[in-house]
Parts: C-alpha cells; sequence; structure tokens
C-alpha cells in the first residue's frame, strides 16, 4: 500500500486559491489518488480521486504528476467554510479500504 | 433524513463494560465500515464488511467485535471496554470497486468515553 506524505499544516486566505501538495512516491499502477476532508471532528467528507489524468469537480481540480508520485489538490477559491484537514490517500488495493495519515490542517484565514 | 446514522452519538461508560455501536444506512451499498479515530491522529480501520456474510479484520482490531446483521446494519462491541478505547469513532459505507466511484460515506460518528 503506498503511504502518502503531507505537509502537517498550510494557511490560505479567503478567496484565493488553496494548493495542498501530496508525496506518494510508492504508487503503484492500480492505486487511485482520493482526497477527503474532515471538518471539525464531523465524518469525513470526499472530495475528488482520480489515476493519472487531471480530474475536476464542483468541490476542487486535483493535478496529478505525469510520473505519478505527487499530486496536489487546488481549491480555487477557498472560503473560511473549506478550514479542515485534507487526507490525501492511495486505494489500498481493491477492498476500498481507507488509509489515513495525519493529514493537512488548512486554515483559510479572512 | 441522513444516510449514514450512529447510534449513540456519545458515550460515557466505565471500565470493563460491555458497549455496543451501531450503524445503520439507507444508501443500499454492500460495504461497511468501522473507523476509529484519536485525537490529532488520522482514522484507523477497526473492521470491515463486504456483503451480510463477509467480516475482515482491520488495522486495529484487537478488543473489538463486529456483527453485520443485515446489508443496512452493521455493529461494533467492545466486550470489556478499557480507557485507551476512548476515541471517535465513525461509521462509512461504500459500493464494491468497478462502480464509477469507490466514495465512501461517513456517519456523524461517536464519541466514546472509557472511565
Amino acid at each position: 500500500d503506498a503511504k502518502t506524505t503531507q505537509p502537517p499544516s498550510m494557511d490560505c486566505a479567503e478567496g484565493r486559491a488553496a494548493n495542498l501538495p501530496c508525496n506518494h512516491s510508492t504508487i503503484s499502477g492500480n492505486e487511485y489518488v482520493y482526497w477527503y476532508r474532515q471538518i471539525h471532528s464531523q465524518g469525513p467528507q470526499y472530495i475528488i480521486h482520480g489515476l493519472k489524468n487531471n480530474e475536476t469537480n464542483e468541490m476542487a481540480s486535483l493535478i496529478i504528476t505525469e510520473d505519478r508520485k505527487s499530486s496536489t489538490l487546488i481549491l480555487p477559491h477557498a472560503t473560511l467554510r473549506d478550514t479542515a484537514v485534507y487526507y490525501c490517500i492511495a486505494l489500498a488495493g481493491q477492498g476500498g479500504k481507507l488509509i489515513f495519515g495525519q493529514g493537512t490542517e488548512l486554515s483559510v484565514k479572512p | 433524513d441522513a444516510d449514514v446514522t450512529q447510534t449513540p452519538r456519545n458515550r460515557i461508560t466505565k471500565t470493563g463494560k460491555r458497549i455496543m455501536l451501531e450503524c445503520s444506512q439507507t444508501k443500499g451499498h454492500d460495504r461497511m465500515y468501522w473507523y476509529r479515530q484519536d485525537p490529532g491522529l488520522g482514522l484507523r480501520l477497526i473492521y470491515y464488511s463486504f456483503d451480510v456474510k463477509d467480516i475482515n479484520k482491520g488495522e486495529i482490531s484487537d478488543g473489538y467485535s463486529v456483527s453485520r446483521q443485515a446489508q443496512a446494519k452493521f455493529s461494533l462491541s467492545l466486550e470489556s471496554a478499557i480507557p485507551n478505547q476512548t476515541a471517535l469513532y465513525f461509521c462509512a459505507t461504500s459500493d464494491p470497486p468497478g462502480q464509477i466511484n469507490n466514495e465512501q460515506f461517513f456517519g456523524p460518528g461517536t464519541r466514546l468515553t472509557v472511565l
């Protein structure tokens, strides 16, 4: 199972783009990169996932490097409600068993 | 109404007591999971079930047991609670892989304190 590495914390100004990096240098070819976030001890919430192509949805964009060793989650216009812990996860095999690291605590400031 | 519900939401108990945490889902998903979260840490998988007749141990199953009573219900039991089982517990559901999105849907959590 690929291990992911994220910075423990980041700050972002409200209205600006938040770029959250993730390293997953040991990711295997069939492992997807998933992003979840957890707001203040609530249940984690799915954001986006991808395999090798860049992905975009209504919440965020996911940029995966060509060698798949790292990725960046982009929140294009961060709001105060985006303050949360963001988890980057390499999906473990076919079992759907999410392996959470410690994530990045994003603070969006006015 | 919430798709994934957990009861109770908060529980305080004493060392040695048997505790059951319950999870119900209306999403029609086959797969269900139990996680625990300690302060400042990410979630860790306790048990998971891919269908009614399937139970699998996760990363930290010692001291816990589970029961999958129906597709919609998955219960976690602490046979003899101990203080280091004080944590926030989450239930989650998902569709099997092969679906377009293998997203997991989480319940609101149960905060358990063992004195």
